[in-house]
């Protein structure tokens, strides 16, 4: 499982309030990602990390924002949040292995029910 | 543009081989994957093909890339109950230092009955 953890596991909050996930992880890997996971649209890339504090958007970053102070931490901040971020939310990190084109595994997922 | 398609859903009888569709658009992706997802798991890696193969055999697992009409399958030979789950494919697109970002598709049902 690449020591990938998020925390909380599940969380239902309500329209307006700040949320913040967290993804942890043990194995120094540089780059990072947050997905999101909603029906009939497969994951799609909201934010990645390079390195501390080198972060960039994804597909569908508006009404998100990561930060990333500490190699084995990236944050995900929902600053107000939408019933349309209801959703599934998947950390990833993508391995060392050039080999393997670096290729990406996946945290235990968060379930974000906003109200 | 940027997407992958797949069927939704399949239905197969335990013992079949069952075949998953995909479609991507992107010509450069050196890496396309296949995930699997269980209900309420994350996503796992089930096998992943380089551009310049056309095929890939793992176990029961195969995999045919057709470059030209940028269409990938995976097939699952003796499909057992525990192979239903939802399958994802996914290309790989450039991002930075040599890494990648996924693409995804929506993900194909696969429902294993007796």
């Amino acid at each position: 499982d690449a020591g990938i953890t998020q925390s909380p596991r599940h969380k239902v909050t309500e329209t307006g309030t700040p949320v913040t996930l967290r993804c942890h992880q043990t194995e120094n890997h540089r780059y990072m990602y947050w997905y999101r996971q909603d029906p009939g649209h497969g994951l799609r890339l909201i934010h990645y990390s390079y390195g501390v504090k080198d972060t960039d958007k994804g597909e569908v970053s508006d009404g998100y924002s990561v930060s990333r102070s500490k190699t084995e931490d990236f944050l995900l901040t929902l600053e107000s949040a939408t019933s349309s971020q209801t959703s599934v939310y998947f950390c990833a990190i993508a391995s060392l292995d050039r080999a393997r084109n670096n290729e990406q595994f996946f945290g235990p997922g968060t379930r974000l029910t906003v109200l | 543009g940027e997407d992958v398609e797949q069927s939704l859903f399949l239905s197969v009888r335990e013992g079949d081989s069952s075949v998953i569709n995909c479609t991507y658009t992107d010509s450069s992706s050196t890496y396309l994957y296949w995930y699997k997802q269980e209900p309420g798991a994350g996503l796992q890696l089930l096998t992943y093909i380089f551009s310049n193969m056309d095929m890939k055999q793992d176990q029961r697992l195969t995999v045919l890339l057709n470059k030209k009409d940028k269409h990938l399958s995976l097939r699952i030979a003796d499909t057992q109950t525990g192979d239903s789950a939802i399958y994802f494919c996914a290309e790989t697109l450039p991002i930075s230092g040599g890494y990648n970002k996924l693409i995804f598709g929506a993900g194909t049902r696969l429902a294993v009955h007796p």
